[in-house]
């Protein structure tokens, strides 16, 4: 199996910025995934990083360190609707899309 | 989003019974995926499916079976319900084993 290691909670205040890490260990490594999980609700692709560097999407970015088998994810202009779990998953190349899930990440923000 | 539905959305059933739980997608996506997610340990894979009738087992098989007979249907099958199975099931598809896999809404399992 895979070894994917993320914070198990943090939480920040309304408009404050947060870094979720994510370290993993894998052969073939072929791309990793970020996706946000409201309670009670099915998880919604957030970001894919494959190569070296930072993805910008909005108030989102998430980068990626292949040498370092490192991601963050980074949360700008905390909203209280961004409180909720965040996996990260990594997908191996020789595994037909196979996604690997770090246990989660519940991000509380505070107003 | 991705037209992914699943049924029954919630289920109660008894020790040592059968259940089967759909997963329909209007997508036309070759890659479709049975997930359980449980408290500590985050989304495990169950079985896939890499096309009709082409499927795999994934992290955590055991008690669990699956059929794909067309593109658009993947059944996940209990064959006789332990209380360790109740969980939260979740079906994904993806376009190829490259693309982004997207997340049906999810089926509560409870086993007494």
């Amino acid at each position: 199996g895979q070894n994917i290691d993320q914070p198990t909670e943090m939480t920040a205040t309304e408009g404050a910025i947060v870094q979720i890490n994510c370290t993993y260990q894998t052969s073939g490594f072929n791309g990793l995934f970020w996706y946000q999980q409201h309670a009670g609700e099915a998880p919604t692709f957030l970001s894919y990083n494959v190569l070296d560097g930072l993805e910008e999407k909005g108030r989102f970015s998430s980068f990626l360190s292949r040498s370092k088998g490192y991601s963050y994810l980074l949360l700008k202009e905390l909203q209280m609707k961004d409180s909720a779990s965040y996996l990260c998953a990594v997908r191996e190349g020789s595994t037909l899309g196979r996604l690997y899930f770090g246990r989660g990440t519940q991000l509380t923000v505070w107003p | 989003d991705a037209g992914i539905t699943q049924s029954p959305r919630h289920k109660v059933t008894e020790t040592g019974t059968p259940v089967t739980l759909r997963c329909h997608q209007t997508e036309n996506h070759r890659y479709m995926y049975w997930y359980r997610q449980d408290p500590g340990h985050g989304l495990r894979l169950i079985h896939y499916s890499y096309g009709v009738k082409d499927t795999d087992k994934g992290e955590v098989s055991d008690g669990y079976s699956v059929s794909r007979s067309k593109t658009e249907d993947f059944l996940l099958t209990l064959e006789s319900a332990t209380s360790s199975q109740t969980s939260v099931y979740f079906c994904a598809i993806s376009e190829s084993g490259e693309e982004t896999q997207y997340f049906g809404p999810g089926t509560r399992l409870l086993v007494l």
